[in-house]
């Protein structure tokens, strides 16, 4: 099946520093999300991106649709305690299922 | 408004045991799915229902059953539990399976087969 990698795995930096993570796809997606999931609750979507290229910006977070579309960026700007969390990217791929595909998440820890 | 409801939140089975997971959404969404989260493995897809009356496999549907019972419902039965079932169980809807605004979660059942 279609494979989404999802780097890094974790990330464990200081409150006010900046965040990067991206999602690479062995196949074209032609739409790209991403999801935060907080301790014992399901994944809230955050960013939603339909377009190669596309630069999409939620608050602190930026995240932007590959040229190449087998991969997209999330970035967190300035962190907060509250991003502490598991980020998601998830993508539908052009031809077959309609389905999501889920990368393997990015487990995001704050220190004060 | 509560979105996508899932219960129960949690459950210990015994091997061999069986149970339905239950889900249901008020949001009118037409496709609904159940994933399944472990560690370092994110979410996989059992099964999805993309409209009312259809169902169809996903990555890992061994082991497991749906039923979509009306728009609103869809649950998920395991027959026979195995250890290797013990996980976080996720059910989603959205409003088309076609294009992709993104799914809905539910909270999540958290499963252990002993």
């Amino acid at each position: 099946g279609q494979q989404l990698n999802q780097s890094p795995q974790s990330m464990f930096i200081q409150e006010g520093e900046d965040v990067s993570m991206n999602c690479t796809s062995s196949s074209i997606f032609n739409t790209w999300l991403w999801y935060k999931q907080d301790p014992g609750e399901g994944p809230v979507l955050l960013i939603a991106l339909y377009k190669a290229g596309e630069l999409t910006s939620n608050g602190r977070l930026t995240a932007q649709f590959g040229i190449t579309r087998k991969d997209s960026f999330l970035n967190i700007s300035a962190s907060i305690p509250s991003d502490v969390g598991i980020y998601f990217c998830a993508g539908q791929a052009i031809q077959g299922a309609q389905k999501l595909v889920f990368g393997q998440g990015t487990r995001l820890t704050i220190n004060p | 408004n509560a979105g996508v409801t899932q219960t129960p939140k949690f459950q210990v089975l015994k091997t061999g045991q069986s149970m339905t997971l239950q889900c249901a959404q008020d949001m009118n969404h037409n496709s609904m799915y159940w994933y399944r989260q472990d560690p370092g493995m994110g979410l996989r897809l059992i099964y999805y229902s993309a409209s009312e009356g259809t169902t169809d496999k996903g990555e890992v549907p061994n082991g497991y059953n749906v039923s979509r019972l009306n728009k609103r419902e869809f649950s998920l039965r395991l027959e026979s539990a195995a250890p290797s079932q013990t996980s976080v169980y996720f059910c989603a809807s959205s409003p088309t399976s076609v294009f992709n605004y993104g799914y809905t979660f539910g909270s999540g059942t958290r499963l252990t087969v002993v």
